[in-house]
């Protein structure tokens, strides 16, 4: 079956390094993306990765490894603003949508 | 964990005809259920909220005569294009906040919708 891997829940210090792990095996590939979501609003587009390496965008990076089915985003330099939920979800080869239950992030002062 | 799932996945109709959407939650109840749309850019646009027993909410710009919107029951909720149009071919993807804790959401599959 298809399946997406992303710890629950991670705590972090405000101004530190903190990287979210998604794991995946699907059938086929598309894409992985990474969104962000506070409680209660929509899911904000953070990252698209179809090819392997490290795509960077300001405090935040997102990293795929096709070969290994793996994906990281990398938060630094948090701020309070960043608790939220990250959501990673991959597209598969019918162009369907398989999402992980999301890593619920909480930064500490 | 949850599932929610969404019928059909990809649809191709012509312009002028209306497509139905459903989503469904499959192992638990949904009150409320959101409606998404996939941009080019991978940003998901809200549509709007769909509420059991009553109107759905609409996002600010949406049209709710041609995005029409049911909540049926606790499982299940349908969005119709109506009169489509080249322009609405999209990725549409909907969710569902469930389990323990409600601010976790559920995202279904997505249904892609091209219109000719």
């Amino acid at each position: 079956g298809q399946n997406i891997d992303q710890p629950t829940e991670m705590t972090a210090t405000e101004g530190a390094i903190v990287q979210i792990n998604c794991t995946y095996q699907t059938s086929g590939f598309n894409g992985l993306f990474w969104y962000q979501q506070h409680a209660g609003e929509a899911p904000t587009f953070l990252s698209y990765n179809v090819l392997d390496g490290l795509e960077e965008k300001g405090r935040f990076s997102s990293f795929l490894s096709r070969s290994k089915g793996y994906s990281y985003l990398l938060l630094k330099e948090l701020q309070m603003k960043d608790s939220a939920s990250y959501l990673c979800a991959v597209m598969d080869s019918n162009y369907q949508l398989i999402w992980g239950a999301g890593t619920k992030l909480i930064i500490k002062p | 964990g949850a599932v929610v799932s969404q019928h059909p996945s990809r649809v191709i109709c012509k312009s002028g005809t209306s497509v139905k959407i459903e989503c469904r939650s499959l192992d638990f109840q949904a009150t409320t259920m959101f409606w998404y749309r996939q941009f080019p850019k991978k940003s998901l646009m809200l549509m709007a909220t769909s509420n059991e027993g009553s109107k759905a909410t609409y996002e600010q710009g949406v049209e709710k005569d041609k995005f029409l919107i049911n909540h049926a029951s606790l499982t299940l909720s349908t969005l119709t294009v109506t009169s489509a149009h080249p322009e609405d071919s999209s990725f549409y993807i909907c969710s569902a906040p469930g389990g323990r804790d409600s601010d976790t959401q559920y995202f279904g599959p997505g249904t892609r919708l091209t219109v000719l």
